[in-house]
């Protein structure tokens, strides 16, 4: 089955505890996003990724990083989770002439 | 980051009522999409636009790519219960082989009464 796969799917965690959501997806696509839902505000995107090793900033990247290292994962990276980081997040995936397939989310609370 | 300006925030309808909901931005957008976010789900794509003036249906749902390229709507003829989630808009400056930026909406929640 065609999916994008996230992990955890929930975390509570503490400031200043580094974490990574992991996301991988079966479908060989070149691109991949990360997002975070804030009520109010819709997704914003955080960074994405055209390629293995091709990475950029999306609209709100601070706080953040990424990397791919593989056409399949893009794990998300909190090296230090602040509170205004509580968000629910989205990873999602697309070939280069395709649109958006979304995970199915992490919802991370930091205390 | 750009955002898409989209109304209503939120709608109550009655079972078999017709809806609409849109989307306007100050930019020009050569991609629209609208998604629908079930609870505890990411986001499904319901139609995509790539013309301007385009209109594309997908069984109850129809959507349109404004002629200015800054806005969209979305019309669900005779909803249904199952109807209900947030629906967001999304726009897209490059072209479809620009990768991956989209920006979105705020969302439309839907609550369908039997």
């Amino acid at each position: 089955e065609a999916q994008v796969t996230q992990n955890p799917r929930y975390l509570i965690t503490v400031t200043g505890k580094k974490l990574t959501v992991t996301c991988s997806q079966n479908m060989n696509h070149e691109y991949m996003s990360w997002y975070r839902q804030d009520p109010g505000l819709g997704l914003r995107q955080i960074y994405y990724s055209m390629n293995v090793e091709v990475t950029d900033k999306g609209d709100v990247p601070e706080g953040y990083k990424v990397s791919r290292k593989e056409k399949r994962n893009f794990p998300l990276i909190l090296e230090s989770p602040s509170p205004n980081q509580t968000s629910l997040y989205f990873c999602a995936s697309s070939l280069a002439r395709g649109e958006q397939f979304f995970g199915p989310g992490t919802r991370l609370t930091v205390l | 980051g750009q955002q898409l300006n989209q109304s209503p925030q939120s709608m109550f309808i009655q079972e078999g009522e017709d809806v609409s909901m849109n989307c306007t931005s100050s930019s020009i957008f050569n991609t629209w999409l609208w998604y629908k976010q079930d609870p505890g789900e990411g986001p499904v794509l319901l139609i995509a636009l790539y013309k301007a003036g385009e209109l594309t249906s997908n069984g109850r749902l129809t959507a349109q790519f404004g002629i200015t390229r800054k806005d969209s709507f979305l019309n669900i003829s005779a909803s249904i219960p199952s109807d209900v989630g947030i629906y967001f808009c999304a726009g897209r400056r490059g072209r479809e082989t620009s990768g991956s930026r989209l920006t979105f909406g705020e969302g439309t929640q839907l609550t369908v009464n039997p």
